[in-house]
C-alpha cells in the first residue's frame, strides 16, 4: 500500500530564505507526482506535476525534483516571500487505470517578514 | 477560464438527513474526482469518473455514499443518513484525462459539511 510522508510538518523561515520541502513515498512504481499549495479555508492550487519519466520541473521560484528509485521528491522555493505562507501537499498517482492521488499530510510553511 | 466550481460552499445538516453536493468541472475535462479532507484523516480519495462511468469507487467509505455524473459534466455526491463522522470538507477535482501521466488535477474550493 502506497504511503506518502512529508517532513517537516511545519516550518517557519525569515523572508528571503531559500527552502526545501520533502516528500517521500513507499512504492516507487508511481505514474506521476504533483505538488499543491492550500491556503487556509481554500481548495488546492496545483504548483507542479512531474511525470515518472522526468527528474524535475520548474515554475518561477519553484523547482520540484523526483528520484523514483529512492522514493523522494523535493520542492525548492527560492527567495521565499510572506505570500508563500501556506500548506504544501505532495500527492502521487500510482497507475494509469485510476485517477486516485495519494496525499501526504502536508508541510505548513510560515514566511516571516 | 472558469475553474472547478462546487456548491454549496457550506452545508449544515442534522444527523440522519441526506445531503447532495455538486461539482461542476472545467469545461472539456473528461475526468472528475471526489476527495474528502478531515482533520484526523488528511486528504482521502473517494471516487474517480472517466466520462460518466466510475472505474474506481474504492474510496467510498460506506454504502451511504454514492456519486453520479451525467452528460460527462456535472457530478453529484450523495450522502444518505448522515453521521457526525461525515463532517469534513469535500473537494472535487477534474483533469483532461484520468489515464495520462501528464495531466494535472485541478481542485475546486470545496464544500464544508457539518453534521450536527
Amino acid at each position: 500500500k502506497q504511503e506518502v510522508t512529508q517532513i517537516p510538518a511545519a516550518l517557519s523561515v525569515p523572508e528571503g530564505e531559500n527552502l526545501v520541502l520533502n516528500c517521500s513515498f513507499t512504492d516507487s512504481a508511481i505514474y506521476n507526482l504533483q505538488w499543491f499549495r492550500q491556503d487556509p479555508g481554500k481548495g488546492l492550487t496545483s504548483l507542479l506535476l512531474i511525470q515518472s519519466s522526468q527528474r524535475e520541473q520548474t515554475s518561477g521560484r519553484l523547482n520540484a525534483s523526483l528520484d523514483k528509485s529512492s522514493g523522494r521528491s523535493t520542492l525548492y522555493i527560492a527567495a521565499s516571500q510572506p505570500g508563500d505562507s501556506a500548506t504544501y501537499l505532495c500527492a502521487v498517482k500510482g497507475s494509469s487505470n485510476t485517477g486516485k492521488l495519494i496525499f501526504g499530510q502536508g508541510t505548513t510553511l510560515q514566511v516571516k517578514p | 477560464g472558469a475553474g472547478v466550481s462546487q456548491s454549496p460552499s457550506n452545508k449544515v445538516t442534522e444527523k440522519g438527513k441526506d445531503v447532495e453536493l455538486r461539482c461542476d468541472p472545467i469545461s472539456g475535462h473528461t475526468a472528475l474526482y471526489w476527495y474528502r479532507q478531515s482533520l484526523g484523516q488528511g486528504l482521502e480519495f473517494l471516487i474517480y469518473f472517466q466520462g460518466n462511468s466510475a472505474p474506481d469507487k474504492s474510496g467510498l467509505p460506506s454504502d451511504r455514499f454514492s456519486a453520479e455524473r451525467t452528460g460527462g459534466s456535472v457530478s453529484t455526491l450523495t450522502i444518505q443518513r448522515t453521521q457526525q463522522e461525515d463532517s469534513a470538507v469535500y473537494l472535487c477535482a477534474s483533469s483532461f484525462q484520468g489515464t495520462s501521466p501528464s495531466y494535472e488535477q485541478y481542485f475546486g474550493p470545496g464544500t464544508r459539511l457539518t453534521v450536527t
